[in-house]
């Protein structure tokens, strides 16, 4: 099985600081994606990532894809009150059709 | 246009009652997947469907689940015999084709709290 975990668990910051949550894993992934998930809803899809050292940018959402394909970071530069929620990430899972997902961060950027 | 949706939003039932949870995916789409999330756990899957192939059932927890998917559209999970452990939000979502790395677009989820 393959797992991913995630890091921190909870963070709590204030607006405009930055952050950066972590996904690693002892396993390879051949695609990795990010999920931003607010109370009440479904998980929403921001990136997926695909070869090894890839770094997308999303307006203030950083993603990169490790080398390895094993592990990936999600870096928010100057968090606002709207990026609040729980962050997840989801690989392959040893199939071309199942994800796995790791556990989530829970983020909370006070005004 | 539509996004996935699900029925009812929140369930609240006895122990030892079946339930029978709807998904709607988007209209179009092949793919088909149910998925727990239960709290401090991430999402796990139960449950896909593609097409006309025969579903892939590794994730369903029990022989208490089953799921079906009806002219390749509207999906049904039933949960028999409900426990307390089946408490959590049941999320379903449809893909264009399935294969990854295609988009997975999620319903806002089943709560179900069995008391």
């Amino acid at each position: 099985t393959q797992l991913l975990e995630q890091s921190p668990q909870f963070l709590s910051i204030q607006e405009g600081e930055n952050l950066t949550v972590y996904c690693n894993s002892s396993s390879v992934f051949s695609s990795l994606q990010w999920y931003r998930q607010e109370p009440g809803e479904g998980p929403v899809l921001l990136v997926t990532v695909v070869t090894g050292g890839e770094v997308k940018k999303l307006k203030r959402l950083t993603f990169q894809f490790g080398d390895a394909r094993k592990d990936s970071s999600l870096h928010i530069t100057a968090a606002q009150p709207g990026d609040t929620g729980l962050y997840l990430c989801a690989g392959d899972g040893g199939s071309n059709y199942k994800l796995t997902f790791g556990k989530g961060t829970l983020l909370t950027v006070n005004p | 246009g539509a996004g996935v949706s699900q029925s009812p939003s929140n369930k609240v039932t006895e122990k030892g009652k079946d339930v029978e949870l709807r998904c709607d995916p988007i209209s179009g789409h092949t793919a088909l997947y149910w998925y727990r999330q239960s709290l401090g756990q991430g999402l796990e899957f139960l449950i896909y469907f593609q097409g006309n192939s025969a579903p892939d059932k590794s994730g369903l927890p029990s022989d208490r689940f089953s799921a079906e998917r009806t002219g390749g559209s509207v999906s049904t999970l039933t949960i028999q015999r409900t426990q307390q452990e089946d408490s959590a939000v049941y999320l379903c979502a449809s893909s264009t084709h399935g294969g990854l790395p295609d988009t997975q677009y999620f319903g806002p989820g089943t709560r179900l709290t069995v008391l």
